[in-house]
This record gives structure tokens, C-alpha cells and sequence, in this order.
């Protein structure tokens, strides 16, 4: 079955400077690729999502790429600020009726230092 | 507009008790889905359904038992809770279209503790 892996675990970043966090994923017919945000105590919440027809999507400070042929793909935050503080699950799924079930990475606590 | 409802958010239990997780969703999403959450774990698929009467199996099924009789529920027993159990645990809902999945929206949680 589907298995995704999730680097790194923690990340601590100067405020304003740049985050990437990378995900592999097993299952080379994985279409669908969603990044969630999940503040303390809260729900996980969609950031941005990217499907198999495409290699990049951008949304303000958010980016996320993907490589297929490798089978991995990471969430790009610029200018990163305090909110962004949290942790980060990746996701994959390979779609439609009973093979739709979605797997999620590990999880990143990323912290933002003023 | 409600979007994913979750009971109880908090319940502690004694080994060996069973109980019922209620999550219903007022979207008409076929896709619903049950996770639990443990630290440096992430989210692990527990079932799955998409849609009325279909269920399957994620990630760590056992102990736990689900069931679609409508679209807008998705109940989560557990028939003998064990420590191990002891978890936060995640409904979320989507709709199915195409080829492809969609964005899930998840519930606030229920933190269950198994003494």
C-alpha cells in the first residue's frame, strides 16, 4: 500500500527566511497531494494541494512541487512569519472510488525565531 | 452551515469498555475517513468509506469498527478499549469527483484516554 515519508520532523527557521519540507511517496499511481496546517489544540486545516497534471503551484508565500519520477514533493514558505509556526502534514492519494483512501506523512513542527 | 461534527471531544474510559465515536457531516461529501493522532506519528488512517454501505480498511484497523448506513454519518466503535487506544482521533469528509480526491475537512477531534 500507499506509504508516505516526511522530512524533516522539526525545523526551526529565522523569521523572514525560507522553509522547505520534502515528502516521498511509494505508490507511483498517487494523483493527488495536499499539504494540511495544524496549529496546537486545532484541526488540520488544507494549505495548498497540487495534482499529478502539474509541477508547481503557488498560492502568495506557498509553493508546493512536485517530481514524479522521483515520487517525492515538497511545500516551499517564504518570508516566513510567527503564524507560521506549526506543524505541516503531507498527503497522498491515488483517487477516485475504493483505491481513494489518504495517507499522510509524519507530520513537521516547524518554529518560526523572531 | 455545520461542516464536520464531531462527540463526544473528550472521554476517558476503563480498559475493556466499548463505546461509539459519532462524526456527521452536513456537505453531502461521499468521502468520510477516520484517523487518531499520536505524537510523532502524524494521522493514521483507521477506515475509510465512500459513500452509503461501502467501508475499507486504512492503516491500523484493528480494534476499531465503522459503518455508512447514511451519507451523513460515520460512527467509529471501539469494542474493547486497550491503553494502546489512547489517542486523538480525527473525522474528516470530502467529495469524490473524477479521478481524483479532494480537499478533506476535518472535524475538531475527540482526545480519548483509555485508563
Amino acid at each position: 500500500g500507499e506509504n508516505v515519508e516526511q522530512h524533516p520532523s522539526t525545523l526551526s527557521v529565522q523569521e523572514g527566511d525560507s522553509a522547505v519540507i520534502k515528502c516521498t511517496y511509494s505508490d507511483s499511481a498517487s494523483n493527488y497531494f495536499p499539504w494540511y496546517k495544524q496549529e496546537l489544540g486545532k484541526r488540520p486545516q488544507l494549505i495548498i494541494d497540487i495534482r499529478s497534471n502539474v509541477g508547481e503551484k503557488k498560492d502568495q508565500r506557498i509553493a508546493v512541487t512536485l517530481n514524479k519520477t522521483a515520487k517525492h514533493f515538497s511545500l516551499h514558505i517564504t518570508e516566513t512569519q510567527p503564524e507560521d509556526s506549526a506543524v505541516y502534514f503531507c498527503a497522498a492519494s491515488k483517487g477516485y472510488s475504493s483505491a481513494s483512501k489518504i495517507i499522510f506523512g509524519s507530520g513537521t513542527r516547524l518554529s518560526i525565531r523572531p | 452551515n455545520a461542516g464536520v461534527t464531531q462527540t463526544p471531544k473528550f472521554q476517558v474510559l476503563k480498559t475493556g469498555q466499548s463505546m461509539t465515536l459519532q462524526c456527521a457531516q452536513d456537505m453531502n461529501h461521499e468521502y468520510m475517513s477516520w484517523y487518531r493522532q499520536d505524537p510523532g506519528m502524524g494521522l493514521r488512517l483507521i477506515h475509510y468509506s465512500v459513500g452509503a454501505g461501502i467501508t475499507d480498511q486504512g492503516e491500523v484497523p484493528n480494534g476499531y469498527n465503522v459503518s455508512r448506513s447514511t451519507t451523513e454519518d460515520f460512527p467509529l466503535r471501539l469494542l474493547s478499549a486497550a491503553p494502546s487506544q489512547t489517542s486523538v482521533y480525527f473525522c474528516a469528509s470530502s467529495p469524490l469527483s473524477g479521478m481524483s480526491n479532494q480537499p478533506q475537512h476535518f472535524g475538531d477531534g475527540t482526545r480519548l484516554s483509555i485508563l
